[in-house]
């Protein structure tokens, strides 16, 4: 059963604008981590954000920001006044305590941003 | 620090030939993990080392995969008798393990099988 859902295969923003990036996870742990990376076309995973399960605010970084609701399963991704740099994958992931401590990823969501 | 290294960044092989990959990993991370990311797909999950050990190696995708760490630093990742299919970017990540550590990935190697 996929454990970690991004609908959004592709999205395209106008630059300075706020976009949102869904995903949704499905775990039996209380305790879990939920992560965002970006990936440019270089290939490197670059950590944006993390969240964890007990953790009551929403994350923030800068200018992103997780929108986390626990009972809905959803963790998504909000970046605020999107810039052109910020056109490339990102993918949502998660981690479980009682996995094999690797992380398990969504499919991902192509972000471009125009101009 | 100087980040997570993966070597070489591009590798280009026949089928049926052996392939290795190194990663170096962040010096004082003591946890290191092999994914294996095809083309429109997220990165899926290997193998992972505690120092030098391997707790790990269910998840590697066939017994044609094999990987060590033989000294708790850099880790290798082989494969046997190479496939089409195991065309792939082949990232590499470290951490200091635990909650709420996060992971420091590599820029990958991208193997071509022809």
């Amino acid at each position: 059963a996929q454990k970690i859902t991004q609908t959004q295969p592709g999205m395209f923003v106008q630059e300075k604008e706020a976009v949102t990036l869904d995903c949704t996870y499905d775990t039996s742990d209380q305790s879990y981590g939920l992560f965002w990376y970006k990936q440019p076309s270089s290939g490197e995973m670059i950590f944006l954000i993390y969240q964890g399960s007990y953790d009551e605010q929403n994350a923030t970084e800068g200018r992103y920001s997780l929108n986390f609701q626990k009972a809905r399963k959803s963790a998504n991704l909000v970046i605020s006044a999107s810039q052109l740099g910020d056109s490339a994958m990102y993918f949502c992931a998660m981690r479980e305590p009682g996995g094999a401590d690797g992380l398990t990823f969504g499919k991902g969501t192509h972000l471009i941003i125009q101009p | 620090d100087t980040g997570v290294s993966q070597n070489p960044r591009h590798k280009i092989t026949k089928r049926g030939q052996n392939v290795t990959f190194r990663c170096d990993p962040i010096s004082e991370h003591n946890r290191l993990y092999w994914y294996r990311q095809t083309l429109g797909q997220g990165p899926e999950f290997l193998t992972y080392f505690q120092n030098e050990a391997q707790l790990e190696k269910s998840r590697l995708l066939s017994d044609r995969f094999s990987a060590e760490r033989p000294k708790g630093s850099f880790s290798t990742l082989e494969i046997q008798r190479t496939e089409q299919g195991d065309s792939a970017m082949y990232l590499c990540a470290s951490s200091l393990g635990g909650f709420p550590y996060g992971y420091t990935f590599g820029s990958g190697t991208r193997l071509t099988v022809v």
